[in-house]
């Protein structure tokens, strides 16, 4: 599994507050990406970071910003939450030795925002 | 731009029914294709995998045909299983993407009932 984690796992928050969503791996993979999970709309990109401090955007990107300030660690942060951000948010990684389109993704973080 | 189509669902079958999932793509060139899936409660994990034209990628019993003629990689399985029961997504590299990008269908639910 790549050694992938996501925290937290489960969050309700209000409209309007900040939350910032984790995403840790353990094997230095260069290649992180971040995904919303909604019906009907099934795999959004949202950011993804090629390297410690190299970021960019992805299809979904308003209202979400990213950090990656270690190789192990990729942050999510909605600056002011709301609604339409309620989602299963997925980090994703790709191995080193992975061909393109292989991608190792986390357990999810299931967001609600009321 | 780069994109998949797959069949909506949810699709319901009964334990040793076969399953076909349809998948079309649009892309420049021939890029590998690839079948996720997402069991309940988890990230996606890769399934199955073509490289190339006429590749039939395989694994737990699912199979898929790279079809350059109609641009398609339908997955299917002969007997399907209760633990079959997931989410599946038709996924392709994004051409130009030196991030390794996917994009990915909206997914089908398939439910195997005993």
């Amino acid at each position: 599994d790549a050694g992938i984690t996501q925290s937290p796992r489960h969050k309700v928050t209000e409209t309007g507050t900040p939350v910032t969503l984790r995403c840790h791996q353990t094997e230095n993979h260069r290649y992180m990406y971040w995904y919303r999970q909604d019906p009907g709309h099934g795999l959004r990109l949202i950011h993804y970071s090629y390297g410690v401090k190299d970021t960019d955007k992805g299809e979904v990107s308003d209202g979400y910003s990213v950090s990656r300030s270690k190789t192990e660690d990729f942050l999510l942060t909605l600056e002011s939450a709301t609604s339409s951000q309620t989602s299963v948010y997925f980090c994703a990684i790709k191995p080193t030795s992975g061909k393109q389109g292989e991608q190792f993704f986390g357990p999810g973080t299931r967001l609600t925002v009321l | 731009g780069d994109s998949v189509t797959q069949m909506e669902g949810p699709v319901t079958l009964s334990e040793e029914a076969f399953l076909t999932i349809n998948c079309t793509y649009t892309a420049t060139g021939y890029p590998s294709l690839f079948w996720y899936v997402q069991y309940p409660g988890e990230g996606l994990q890769l399934l199955l995998k073509a490289t190339k034209a006429d590749d039939k990628g395989s694994n737990k019993g699912f199979e898929a045909t790279y079809r350059k003629e109609t641009t398609s990689f339908h997955l299917e399985k002969g007997s399907v299983q209760v633990s079959d029961s997931a989410v599946y997504f038709c996924a392709l590299p994004l051409s130009g993407a030196g991030s390794y990008q996917l994009t990915f269908g909206k997914g089908t639910k398939l439910s195997v009932i005993p």
